[in-house]
Order: structure tokens, then sequence, then C-alpha cells
């Protein structure tokens, strides 16, 4: 079983829809971060969270230690949203950060 | 407050050259990372550095592969006798603490062997 699942892998969109991303993972962890990286670019970290939400302009970033389980919201998408969204965290005690498989978003004007 | 700087930012080697990639953190940072993309793959974690000390290099493949992070200067990621296969994005990232620190990414470097 992967640690970390996100879904969906891909999600086209229309610009201005509101969008979900989801990352459920298997082991305790104390930090999740959400990483947005561009077709050939670099990445950028977006969020770190260990409890509720955090909110930055039109990205939302939740999280349930409990359900194991975060979400990325996207309100008002724009076509420069379009990158690749990946959450990751610190497994358990180890130094490395396990990385999703990431989520492909393609928001179309 | 320069953010976490690689370069170069594209290095293009033969077969059997080595390469060598240089990973600046952020000021204030000694917690290095490098991370590995292959191409259509995730990011792959290699190596994590604090100032002079090699604190988890288990993603590192055996050989070829080595990691420094010296008192001064960059930390650098040194890849001998380079083969197709090493062609990939290569990501630093640097924190102040170990965990529950905001992770800074450089740019990376993309790696092409021919």
């Amino acid at each position: 079983k992967n640690e970390v699942e996100q879904s969906p892998q891909n999600l086209t969109a229309q610009e201005g829809e509101f969008i979900t991303i989801n990352c459920s993972y298997s082991v305790g962890i104390s930090a999740l971060h959400w990483l947005q990286q561009h077709p050939g670019g670099g990445i950028v970290s977006l969020f770190m969270l260990s409890s509720g939400k955090k909110k930055h302009g039109r990205l939302i970033a939740t999280i349930n230690i409990q359900e194991k389980h975060s979400s990325l919201h996207i309100t008002a998408s724009h076509p420069r949203d379009s990158a690749v969204y990946i959450c990751a965290f610190y497994g358990g005690a180890t130094n490395k950060l396990i990385f999703g498989t990431g989520t492909l978003l393609a928001v179309q004007p | 407050n320069a953010g976490v700087m690689q370069n170069p930012r594209h290095l293009v080697r033969r077969r059997g050259q080595e390469a060598r990639l240089r990973c600046s953190p952020m000021k204030g940072h000694s917690h290095v990372y490098w991370y590995r993309q292959l191409p259509e793959e995730g990011l792959k974690f290699m190596v994590y550095l604090q100032k002079e000390n090699i604190i988890d290099e288990s993603g590192m493949p055996k050989e070829r592969f080595s990691a420094e992070f010296p008192k001064e200067g960059p930390s650098i990621l040194r890849i001998q006798q380079v083969v197709r296969g090493d062609s990939a994005a290569y990501f630093c990232a640097s924190s102040r603490d170990r965990e529950n620190s905001p992770l800074h990414f450089g740019n990376g470097t993309r790696l092409t062997v021919t």
C-alpha cells in the first residue's frame, strides 16, 4: 500500500471553477506540505500545515490529522494556476520527505 | 534575502564525464535536501545534509553519487561517470530546522547525458 495517495491524477477545469485536490496518507505525520511545479519549472512551496486550515490568496489548504487527509482548494481558478500540485510530508521518524504522485491541473480559458 | 540558488540551471554531459551540481541554501538555513525527478516521474529523496554532515543518504545510488555540504560554500551533488539514466531534474531544498519548518526549493538543475 502506498504511503500517500493523491487524487485526481489529472484535472481539467474551466476558468473560474472551484478546484479540489486531495491527499491521503497512511502514516503518522507532524506536518504536510503542498507544492506547486510548473512544467519545466522549479518547485514552489505553497503551504506547510499541521492542523486546521490555511489560506493564501485564492488557495486554501486543510488538513485532518485524525483522518489522515488533506485538501488543496483553488477558488476562481485561472489558466496561470495550471501546474502540477504535489503533497509531501516527513513519513514517521525518517528524514525523507515523501511525495505524492502529483495532480496535473490544466485550467482552460 | 535570496532564495535557494542552484547552478547550473542546465547541464549537458557526455557519458563517462562528471557532473557537479551546486546548491546554496537560504541564509540561515543549515538543512539541505537533494531530490531527483526522472522524466515523467515524481520527486524522490536522495540525501539530507546538515553543515559538514550527511544525515541520511538512503536515497542515493550506492555508486558514482556523492554529496557534501562544507562549512563554507554551497552543497555539492557529484555524479561520476554519468550514464544516460542519470538524466533528470535535480532539486535542492533547504530549511531552518529538520522538520516543521517551511521548505524552500531551488529551481533545479536539469542534467542531460548524451
